[in-house]
C-alpha cells in the first residue's frame, strides 16, 4: 500500500521560503511515475503546484513557476517543495501525490502552512 | 488556464442520483481525455473516483460513473449515501504540462 506523509514548518514568515517534505513509502520515488504537490487555501478548491519526474524532470503550473521548485531525494525516498518569497496567500493546505497515467491515485493527508509574521 | 467551472453546491436525498458538470474542459491535444474526478472529505486524503473520463478505479463503487460530452465533463453519483456527502472537483490534463481543478461542489446529502 502506497503512502505519502506530508511534513514541515506550520508557520512561516512573509517574504520567506515555504519548504516541505513528502515522506513516501509503499513506492520508490525513482520509480516511473511523477510525484506531485497540490494545495488548496482556506474555503477555496484546489490548485496544482507541480510534479516531478524519477529522472528529474519538473512541469509547473505557470502562476508559481518563478518561485517554486520540486526535487527528489532516491535516497531517503521522499519528495520535496520549496515556495518562494510568500505571502498570505499562499497559506494552504499542501498535498503530495502519486501521478500516474493523468491521474493521481494516492495522496497525503497533506499539512497546513500558515504564512504570517 | 482557469479553473474548470463546477457548481457550488449540489444536493439529493438518500438514494437518489445527482450530477455533476465540470465545464472548460480543454480540447488540446492530450487533454482532451484526461479528466479525472476526486471526491475531499476536509481534513482527509482526497480520493481518486473516477479517471481518463469514465473509468473506476478498483475498489471505487460501482455508484460512481463518469462521461463526457464537449468541453463538459460530468460525474454521477447513484444510489446517494451519507458517506458521498464531500467535496467533489474535476480535474484535467492541458497542454503545456500542466494540470488544472475544478472550483469544487459540495454535495450535500
Amino acid at each position: 500500500q502506497v503512502q505519502l506523509q506530508e511534513s514541515g514548518p506550520g508557520l512561516v514568515e512573509p517574504s520567506g521560503t515555504l519548504s516541505l517534505i513528502c515522506a513516501v513509502s509503499g513506492d520508490f520515488v525513482s520509480s516511473d511515475t511523477w510525484w506531485s504537490w497540490v494545495r488548496q487555501s482556506p474555503g477555496q478548491g484546489l490548485e496544482w503546484i507541480g510534479e516531478i519526474y524519477y529522472g528529474g524532470s519538473t512541469n509547473y503550473n505557470p502562476s508559481l513557476r518563478s518561485r517554486v521548485s520540486i526535487s527528489a531525494d532516491k535516497s531517503k525516498n521522499q519528495i520535496s517543495l520549496k515556495l518562494s518569497s510568500v505571502t498570505a496567500a499562499d497559506t494552504a493546505v499542501y498535498f503530495c501525490a502519486r501521478g500516474n497515467d493523468y491521474k493521481w491515485d494516492y495522496w497525503g493527508q497533506g499539512t497546513l502552512v500558515t504564512v504570517s509574521s | 488556464q482557469s479553473a474548470l467551472t463546477q457548481p457550488a453546491s449540489v444536493s439529493g436525498s438518500p438514494g437518489q442520483s445527482i450530477t455533476i458538470s465540470c465545464t472548460g474542459i480543454s480540447s488540446d491535444r492530450g487533454g482532451y481525455n484526461y479528466v479525472s474526478w476526486y471526491r475531499h472529505h476536509p481534513g482527509k486524503a482526497p480520493q481518486l473516483l473516477i479517471y481518463a473520463v469514465s473509468n473506476r478505479p478498483s475498489g471505487v463503487s460501482y455508484r460512481f460513473s463518469g462521461s463526457k460530452s464537449g468541453s463538459t465533463a460530468s460525474l454521477t453519483i447513484s444510489g446517494l449515501q451519507a458517506e458521498d456527502e464531500a467535496d467533489y472537483y474535476c480535474s484535467s490534463y492541458g497542454s503545456g504540462h500542466f494540470y488544472v481543478f475544478g472550483s469544487g461542489t459540495r454535495v450535500t446529502v
